[in-house]
């Protein structure tokens, strides 16, 4: 089946830093990727849809200025955590269904941000 | 958002079948029924969709009611690879998958 990379898997950064997180779709084209947010022992929360040459949809709630979505090219999607806080440690997947078929969602394996 | 009701936990035995349940009473017409799973520390992982009739695949069958406002997710043999916690959604035209709490299911060898 289709493939879906993150990048990096995990990362420890220090209060006030930034951290860039990749999704690549490796084996097909992606124009729309979506990114969560999972907190232990819950469940995923939609952050934002991910366009590619376009911007970002945010769900309600999420600080687009804070979270920052760039769709660079169909095959790669990056998150953007600004001046990070230990509230913002979490997992952070992406998904990105194959071409025009939404019914089968692949996702990453997830990135474990650690913020000191 | 329609929303979707899951029991908070389910056990099985090892090589017997599961049924996982889902109640989605304010489901529309167009809403698509999608099952996911997710290993501890994975992202999900995609099991099964239907829309109105029942579907089968090489992981699992859904059995989706007549009215549509109920459906079970059938594993038929669970192996200890199935312990997950599986996920009930309701996807519209946007496209977003919007995820509840699941059912996390633990296989007793």
């Amino acid at each position: 089946g289709a493939v879906v990379s993150q990048h990096p898997s995990w990362v420890i950064c220090k209060s006030g830093t930034s951290v860039k997180i990749e999704c690549r779709s490796l084996d097909f084209q992606a124009t729309t990727m979506f990114w969560y947010r999972q907190f232990p022992k819950q469940s995923l929360m939609l952050m934002a849809t991910s366009n590619e040459g376009s911007k970002a949809t945010y769900e309600q709630g999420v600080e687009k200025d804070k979270f920052l979505i760039n769709h660079a090219s169909l095959t790669l999607s990056t998150l953007t955590v600004t001046s990070a806080h230990p509230e913002d440690s979490s997992f952070y997947i992406c998904s990105a269904p194959p071409g025009l078929d939404y019914n089968e969602q692949f996702f990453g394996p997830g990135t474990r941000l650690t913020v000191l | 958002d329609a929303k979707t009701t899951q029991p908070n936990s389910m056990e099985s035995n090892e090589e017997e079948p599961v049924h996982l349940p889902c109640n989605h009473s304010t489901i529309s017409g167009t809403d698509y029924i999608h099952w996911y799973r997710q290993l501890p520390s994975q992202g999900p992982e995609y099991v099964i969709h239907g829309l109105t009739s029942n579907v089968n695949n090489r992981m699992a069958s859904l059995a989706i009611a007549e009215d549509r406002k109920s459906s079970t997710l059938i594993l038929h043999r669970a192996t200890l690879r199935d312990a997950a916690v599986y996920y009930c959604i309701l996807r519209d035209s946007s496209y977003k998958l919007i995820f509840g709490s699941g059912t996390r299911l633990l296989v007793r060898p």
